[in-house]
This record gives C-alpha cells, sequence and structure tokens, in this order.
C-alpha cells in the first residue's frame, strides 16, 4: 500500500499563474477530501467526492478553486489565477465511505505564490 | 465557521507528565471524534477515536474522554515522550452528507526530556 500520493511536493510560482495539484488515493477507497493548511485557519476543508462526484464545495473560497475527480484513481485541485493569499500546504487524503474509516493524508503540497 | 474548538493552542509539557488537550463541538449530528497526530513535513495521521456512545477509550498511553451532554471530548497522554512532540487534532464527523470530517484548529505539544 503506497498510501495516498501528492505532486509535486513543493511548487513555487508567480501571481496570475494558474496552479495544478495532483493526488493518487488509495485503491479502494470511495471518498476523497481536499483540506488546505495554514497556521491562521488550520485545516480547512475545501472539497470532497464520493464515488468520484463532488458533494460539498462549500469550502472553496473562490471560483478561482476548481477540483475535479475524472476516475476513482486520480484527482487534480486547480487555481487560476493563483495569488499569494493561496500560499498554505494543501493535503489530499482518501478514506472508505463507512462511519469510522480514518482519513488517509498524502504528504501535502507545498504552495508559495509570489 | 468554527464548529470544532480546541485548546491549548500550544502545550510544553515534561518528559513523564500527562498532556490534556481539550475540544468542543456544536453540531449534535457528529458521531464520529477522531485524534490525528502530525509531524512536521507530513499529512496528519489518525491516532485514536471514538464514537459518542462510549464515555471512554484508551489505548497504550492515549484515552479519549467524551462527554455527550457538554459536547466536549479531550485527548490524554500519558507518560508523555519526546517522540510526542507533534500537533494534535480533534476532529469530528457525521453520517449523513458523506463522513465530511472538520478539524479543531490544533494543538502544538513539545515533551521536554
Amino acid at each position: 500500500d503506497a498510501g495516498v500520493i501528492q505532486s509535486p511536493r513543493h511548487e513555487v510560482t508567480e501571481m496570475g499563474q494558474e496552479v495544478t495539484l495532483r493526488c493518487k488515493p488509495i485503491s479502494g477507497h470511495n471518498s476523497l477530501f481536499w483540506y488546505r493548511q495554514t497556521m491562521m485557519r488550520g485545516l480547512e476543508l475545501l472539497i470532497y467526492f464520493n464515488n468520484n462526484v463532488p458533494i460539498d464545495d462549500s469550502g472553496m473560497p473562490e471560483d478561482r478553486f476548481s477540483a475535479k475527480m475524472p476516475n476513482a484513481s486520480f484527482s487534480t485541485l486547480k487555481i487560476q489565477p493563483s495569488e499569494p493569499r493561496d500560499s498554505a500546504v494543501y493535503f489530499c487524503a482518501s478514506s472508505f465511505r463507512v462511519v469510522g474509516s480514518p482519513l488517509h493524508f498524502g504528504n501535502g503540497t507545498r504552495l508559495t505564490v509570489t | 465557521q468554527q464548529q470544532v474548538k480546541q485548546s491549548p493552542q500550544s502545550l510544553i509539557v515534561q518528559k513523564g507528565g500527562i498532556s490534556i488537550i481539550n475540544c468542543a463541538y456544536e453540531n449534535t449530528a457528529f458521531d464520529y471524534f477522531p485524534w490525528y497526530q502530525q509531524f512536521p513535513g507530513k499529512g496528519p495521521a489518525l491516532l485514536i477515536a471514538i464514537r459518542p456512545d462510549v464515555s471512554e477509550k484508551k489505548e497504550g498511553r492515549f484515552t479519549i474522554s467524551f462527554n455527550k451532554s457538554a459536547k466536549q471530548f479531550s485527548l490524554h497522554i500519558m507518560d508523555s515522550q519526546p517522540g510526542d512532540s507533534a500537533t494534535y487534532f480533534c476532529a469530528a464527523s457525521r453520517n449523513t452528507g458523506g463522513f465530511k470530517t472538520i478539524f479543531g484548529a490544533g494543538t502544538r505539544l513539545f515533551v521536554k526530556a
């Protein structure tokens, strides 16, 4: 079991550029979550999917953020255009859609927007 | 909207001491209360969890105490060790709505050798 795989680990980009973060969940898991972590706001849930379908995107901060899950083994979080305040660590997590099933987090993507 | 409130923000404990982190929730629909541990450069990882029909759960040196009427729960780390130094998050999730999990703000624990 390779765990949840996120890429890239670090991303530095200039304001206005498009950023795409990638996630490969654990095989067999049917729920996928995108979180953002900052010192000020902690771990914020941005969006989550069940069986590849977006269920709740109320945490997505602005229309500049979008997420897709084209199949059970891949998801992307896109920011376009990026702004300095988007700088944070973005985590992807997956789990079984069962009460009591823990979230398995990737090691995150540290995004810096200059 | 902060649905899970966690305190303290940071905690320094002597080796061998007891670390206590507290959380309070608002939504009575929550039915699963996990604690996650995060080391620098890593994602959070499940430490221990409890359901609301149980008042206490113990796993090794880690114990969750749960008070349903007060809507509060806490993590106790007995015999704290320097290796326990990490950030701890309480969380809450509910069965409806696809098991959405909301996290507390986190507590940075430092255990002095």
